[in-house]
């Protein structure tokens, strides 16, 4: 049983659809990572979350230490956005467990 | 700019032998990890580093070996007992012993033929 479940697995979204990713846990965590992975293979980290919602720029990611839960919004979506995002938790202080990501396409 | 250097990016290799792949960061991070991503899963942990000199297996360190003699690097050796090794290899590096700065390398793809 993965810790971390992501959904959905794959969306398609027109190019100015607000897009939301859901990342459910099951353990208690120190944080939550919203990551993004481009095609290439490299990944950057868009938020660190421990409680409330962040923003930057046309994202905003936001978590629920109650229920487990954290969402990652994109308004106004744009095929640059085109790419896997991936939730990952931190237990412990300094382990994290990945959920197996969303894979983005926004289309023109 | 500070950041992580992996390389080669793509790396093909024959069945049976070793291979090691670079891992280099200019960041001052104390931690330093190895994961692999398949098709259809979450990054696994291999191997990870919170000081120089020691290190800790992860969820799936079988098959796989690390060093870390300098702070700024930790190769990954993929040796022959390692069963499925064609995978995508990402190096990320921490500050401190608690997650603030995490950082990713770009990734190095490696094909077994």
């Amino acid at each position: 049983k993965n810790e971390v479940e992501q959904s959905p697995q794959n969306l398609t979204a027109q190019e100015g659809e607000f897009i939301t990713i859901n990342c459910s846990y099951s353990v208690g965590i120190s944080a939550l990572h919203w990551l993004q992975q481009h095609p290439g293979g490299g990944i950057v980290s868009l938020f660190m979350l421990s409680s409330g919602k962040k923003k930057h720029g046309r994202l905003i990611a936001t978590i629920n230490i109650q229920e487990k839960h954290s969402s990652l919004h994109i308004t106004a979506s744009h095929p640059r956005d085109s790419a896997v995002y991936i939730c990952a938790v931190i237990i412990g202080g300094n382990q994290f467990y990945f959920g197996t990501g969303t894979s983005l396409t926004v289309i023109p | 700019d500070g950041g992580i250097t992996q390389s080669p990016k793509y790396l093909f290799r024959k069945e049976g032998q070793n291979v090691t792949l670079s891992c280099e960061q200019n960041l001052n991070h104390d931690a330093m990890y190895w994961y692999r991503q398949d098709p259809g899963q979450g990054l696994r942990l291999i191997y990870y580093s919170q000081i120089v000199n020691d290190f800790q297996k992860g969820d799936i360190a079988e098959g796989y070996s690390v060093s870390r003699e300098k702070k700024e690097s930790f190769p990954l050796t993929v040796t022959s007992a390692q069963k499925n090794p064609t995978a995508f290899y990402l190096c990320a590096s921490s500050r401190g012993s608690r997650v603030v700065a995490y950082t990713f390398g770009s990734g190095t793809r490696l094909t077994v033929v």
